[in-house]
C-alpha cells in the first residue's frame, strides 16, 4: 500500500514568486493535513481538508492556500514567497476525521527554500 | 489554547541505557496525546498514542508513555536504548473537537552514544 506521497520533494524559488505544493494521500483516505516546519518555529499547523471542505486553519497569513480535490489530493499554495517561508512543508493523511478513529500517517515532505 | 512543552532540545544517552524523554501539555478539554518520531530527511512516524483508559501505553519499537493528568505530563520511556533510535523525538497534543489539528512540542533531539 503506497504512503503519501509529496511532490516535489525540494525546490527552490526566489522572493516574491509562488509556489504550489501537491500531497497524494493513502488510497481511501479522505483527511489531510499541512505543516510547516522550521528550525525557529517548529511544527505548525496550516490546514486540513476533508471531502473537499477546509476543516481547520492555522495562524497563518492569506498567502497561504490550500484546496482538496475530489479524489483526496491536496495541493498547498504560498504566494508572494518571503524568506521566512524557506521550511519543511509536511502533509498527514488521515482515512477518518477524528485523531481517536484514524492515524495520521505523514509523507515525506516537500523541502522549499526561498532565496 | 493547546501548548506542548518538551524541556529537552537534545539528550544524550548510552546504548543500552535507559531513555525518559519529558513532555508536559497545556489544554482544557480531554487531550489525545501522540509521540512521534522523525529521522533526518524523513516525515513523522507514530510512536504511540493516548486517548482513553489505561494510563500506561506501550508503542512500537519497545517504546511506553504514561499519561499523568495531575501533572499535565506524557513521559516517553524505553528500557534500553538502541543505536537505530538516535532522531528527533515530537510529543502532540489534539482533541476532537479540532478534528486532525495537532499541536506539537518543539522536539527533542536523541543522541545515542556507543
Amino acid at each position: 500500500k503506497a504512503g503519501v506521497t509529496q511532490t516535489p520533494r525540494y525546490l527552490i524559488k526566489t522572493r516574491g514568486q509562488q509556489v504550489t505544493l501537491s500531497c497524494s494521500p493513502i488510497s481511501g483516505h479522505r483527511s489531510v493535513s499541512w505543516y510547516q516546519q522550521t528550525p525557529g518555529q517548529g511544527l505548525q499547523f496550516l490546514f486540513e481538508y476533508f471531502s473537499e471542505t477546509q476543516r481547520n486553519k492555522g495562524n497563518f497569513p492569506g498567502r497561504f492556500s490550500g484546496r482538496q480535490f475530489s479524489n483526496s489530493r491536496s495541493e498547498m499554495n504560498v504566494s508572494t514567497l518571503e524568506l521566512g517561508d524557506s521550511a519543511l512543508y509536511l502533509c498527514a493523511s488521515s482515512l477518518s476525521g477524528g485523531l481517536d478513529t484514524g492515524e495520521l500517517f505523514f509523507g515525506e515532505g516537500s523541502r522549499l527554500t526561498v532565496l | 489554547a493547546q501548548s506542548v512543552t518538551q524541556p529537552d532540545i537534545h539528550i544524550t544517552v548510552s546504548e543500552g541505557a535507559s531513555l525518559e524523554l519529558r513532555c508536559n501539555y497545556s489544554y482544557g478539554a480531554t487531550p489525545y496525546l501522540f509521540w512521534y518520531v522523525q529521522s533526518p530527511g524523513q516525515g513523522l512516524q507514530l510512536l504511540l498514542k493516548y486517548f482513553s483508559g489505561d494510563t500506561l501505553v506501550q508503542g512500537i519499537k519497545g517504546f511506553e508513555a504514561e499519561f499523568k493528568r495531575s501533572q499535565s505530563s506524557f513521559n516517553l520511556r524505553k528500557p534500553s536504548v538502541h543505536w537505530s533510535d538516535a532522531a528527533e523525538y515530537f510529543c502532540a497534543v489534539g482533541a476532537r473537537e479540532y478534528g486532525n489539528k495537532l499541536v506539537f512540542g518543539a522536539g527533542t533531539i536523541l543522541r545515542v552514544k556507543s
